[in-house]
């Protein structure tokens, strides 16, 4: 079975400029999250996707970043534009649905610095 | 709210047990996951405990009391390939998103 694909695994931008991250969670996961790992601390989660529907966005800093899952498969996450404090490592779960929660299965991230 | 405490760093050497420990502090949650992350990794399940009482896969067991907002994560067997961090994290149960949690994370260092 296929893992939870991300691309770029690096990026490096200047403040001011915009970044996206692309991911292709598990085949079959209905539940999909985007995460951001600071250097030193637990994965925080941004936003849940269940299908193509937001369950949960309560961490997203919405007037920089925004997130889709157009056809309920694949995501994207933006950063428009990016500040030095995003420096971090992004990275996209997924699991089978929310009735099936226990176990998450992590991609290898994006680690981004912004200079 | 949630918020999970872990120790930073611990070091044992191969061959011993270990036991990371986790406190919360949270308004409500199903159960207790364990992560393991290796530097530049991604984050890999290894045990929940959604009830209380001790869950053993292999050389890992993971406890939870809910009555002590405690849980720990046993490692016996030491092998240099444990030397990863280690996150707690609980499973959020307000809005019935079931979102993780995640507390600091425990450095390992297994030494020979």
């Amino acid at each position: 079975e296929a893992g939870v694909a991300q691309s770029p695994r690096y990026k490096i931008i200047e403040k001011r400029q915009s970044v996206a991250f692309w991911c292709n969670p598990i085949s079959g996961h209905a539940t999909l999250y985007w995460y951001q790992q600071i250097l030193g601390q637990g994965p925080k989660l941004l936003i849940q996707f269940q299908n193509n529907g937001v369950v949960d966005d309560s961490q997203l800093p919405k007037d920089r970043f925004s997130a889709e899952r157009l056809k309920g498969v694949d995501s994207t996450l933006k950063i428009q534009p990016a500040n030095l404090e995003e420096s971090a490592v992004y990275l996209c779960a997924s699991s089978l649905g929310l009735v099936s929660l226990i176990e998450q299965y992590f991609g290898p991230g994006t680690r981004l610095t912004v200079t | 709210g949630q918020s999970l405490e872990q120790p930073s760093e611990v070091t044992a050497v191969e061959g011993a047990i270990v036991q990371i420990n986790c406190t919360y502090q949270t308004s409500g949650f199903y159960g207790l996951s364990w992560y393991q992350q290796h530097d530049g990794g991604a984050p890999t399940f290894l045990s929940y405990n959604g009830l209380d009482g001790l869950e053993e896969t292999g050389r890992f067991s993971s406890f939870l009391s809910r009555s002590d907002s405690y849980g720990y994560l046993l490692l016996q067997e030491l092998q240099m390939k444990d030397s990863a961090s280690y996150f707690c994290a609980v499973r959020d149960r307000s809005g019935n998103t079931g979102k993780l949690i995640f507390g600091q994370g425990t450095t390992l260092q297994v030494k020979p």
